[in-house]
């Protein structure tokens, strides 16, 4: 079946670093990306759409500058959280949707645990 | 817009009690219907689907059927298993291009000993 494989699973910086997130589709060709941050207990939130070869599209309230995510490829796609402050820790999970996915089915990565100091 | 309103925890099982798990959606058109688990510490995994009214999704035990005029998708288990502990989202898709997946909540269940 389709799979996403997003690392790294868990990251430690210091405040003020960057923090780059990948996510690859190994089976299929995602043509579409959505990235959600989620808090501890809760639903997901989510923070864009990119597809690829475009300008991903931002949720309100997301900061685009401190949240850049590209999708150069069909099988990448990254979140580089920047300049990174204590309440960016979160845990932050992307899903990919495409050719050769199953109809209507968003394929989703194990989840980045980021801890900011 | 579209939305899903699922019945809020924790819910506390003894195992092999029976289970059901609440969920509702308002949506435009004939939505596709998900329910997804996550383990602690872990991505979404999908467990069962359904894309049109009174399809039955199944899978490892679980059962949700679509139903277009109460517009619910229950999520049933006959005999919960203490391995089956974690968050259960209810999502529904508008099958309209490549939009996202709208979620519940979450239910947390704990299935105790």
């Amino acid at each position: 079946g389709a799979v996403v494989s997003q690392h790294p699973s868990r990251v430690i910086c210091k405040s003020g670093t960057s923090v780059k997130i990948e996510c690859r589709s190994l089976d299929f060709q995602a043509t579409t990306m959505f990235w959600y941050r989620q808090f501890p207990k809760q639903s997901l939130m989510l923070m864009a759409t990119s597809n690829e070869g475009s300008k991903a599209t931002y949720e309100q309230g997301v900061e685009k500058d401190k949240f850049l995510i590209n999708h150069a490829s069909l099988t990448l796609s990254t979140l580089t959280v920047t300049s990174a402050h204590p309440e960016d820790s979160s845990f932050y999970i992307c899903s990919a949707t495409g050719t050769g996915s199953f109809d209507y089915g968003y394929t989703f990565g194990s989840g980045t645990r980021l801890t900011v100091v | 817009g579209n939305s899903v309103t699922q019945m809020e925890g924790p819910v506390t099982l003894s195992e092999e009690a029976f289970l059901t798990i609440n969920c509702t959606y308002t949506a435009t058109g004939y939505p596709s219907l998900f329910w997804y688990v996550q383990y602690p510490g872990e991505g979404l995994q999908l467990l069962l689907k359904a894309t049109k009214a009174d399809d039955k999704g199944s899978n490892k035990g679980f059962e949700a059927t679509y139903r277009k005029e109460t517009t619910s998708f229950h999520l049933e288990k006959g005999s919960v298993q203490v391995s089956d502990s974690a968050v259960y989202f209810c999502a529904l898709s508008s099958n309209s291009g490549n939009t996202p997946l709208v979620f519940g909540k979450g239910t947390r269940l704990s299935v105790i000993a």
